[in-house]
């Protein structure tokens, strides 16, 4: 089982905003990053140390942190953003990473 | 351009054995972090095993003492040698370039190699 717990599912209709939380003992001290995984492909990083998006990722896509939650929020959703969305922490003083059980984002 | 192409992966028969490879352009294995993370189907994602660019290896409970990972300096390439296969081993295998900012993350992923264990 996950470390880190989020929802299995999110649903959203087409331009409304989606939120998906990632829970776990002491994350609050530890930065979070997320992934985007469509069908058949591999996951793509869409927001790293909690915050920061990398290049050509839309600002729609943003990243968050209070107490022992993270959450991803889509703004504006659309219909291309359907994906399994996973987190996930690595602080440099640990030897490998903890990932989410991760969420599948649907849009209605 | 920094890519990982894996190859290896196939349907191997419960305890047998299989070796996964990662191809790197762009970087050098040898100079990063490298990482093998692994996906059941319908499940999430699973470290599997860890290289520090010292060489210090790591390795998830369910794997240790089976899986075996080594880099090679001169075809540039990541391994993972996986031994006494079972059938919850059935994954796609992904190997993955951690890169570190505040924390480390995974930057560059392959593509993946689909492992089959059967019974």
């Amino acid at each position: 089982s996950s470390v880190l717990t989020q929802p299995p599912s999110v649903s959203v209709a087409p331009g409304q905003t989606a939120r998906i939380t990632c829970g776990g003992n002491n994350i609050g001290s530890k930065s979070v990053h997320w992934y985007q995984q469509k069908p058949g492909q591999a996951p793509v990083v869409v927001v790293y140390d909690d915050s920061d998006r990398p290049s050509g990722i839309p600002e729609r896509f943003s990243g968050s942190h209070s107490g022992n939650t993270a959450t991803l929020t889509i703004s504006r959703v659309e219909a291309g953003d359907e994906a399994d969305y996973h987190c996930q922490v690595w602080e440099i003083s640990s030897v490998h990473p903890e990932f989410g059980g991760g969420t599948k984002l649907t849009v209605l | 351009e920094v890519q990982l192409v894996e190859s290896g992966g196939g349907l191997i028969q419960r305890g047998g054995s299989l070796r996964l490879s990662c191809a790197a352009s762009g970087f050098s294995v040898s100079g990063h972090y490298m990482t093998w993370v692994r996906q059941a189907p319908g499940k999430g994602l699973e470290w599997v095993s860890v290289m520090q660019s010292g060489g210090s290896t790591y390795y998830a409970d369910s794997v240790k003492g089976r899986f075996t990972i080594s880099r090679d300096t001169s075809n540039n390439t990541l391994y993972l040698q996986m031994n006494s296969l079972r059938v919850e081993d059935t994954a796609v295998y992904y190997c993955a370039r951690p890169f570190s900012g505040w924390a480390f993350y995974m930057d560059v992923w392959g593509k993946g190699s689909t492992v089959t264990v059967a019974s």
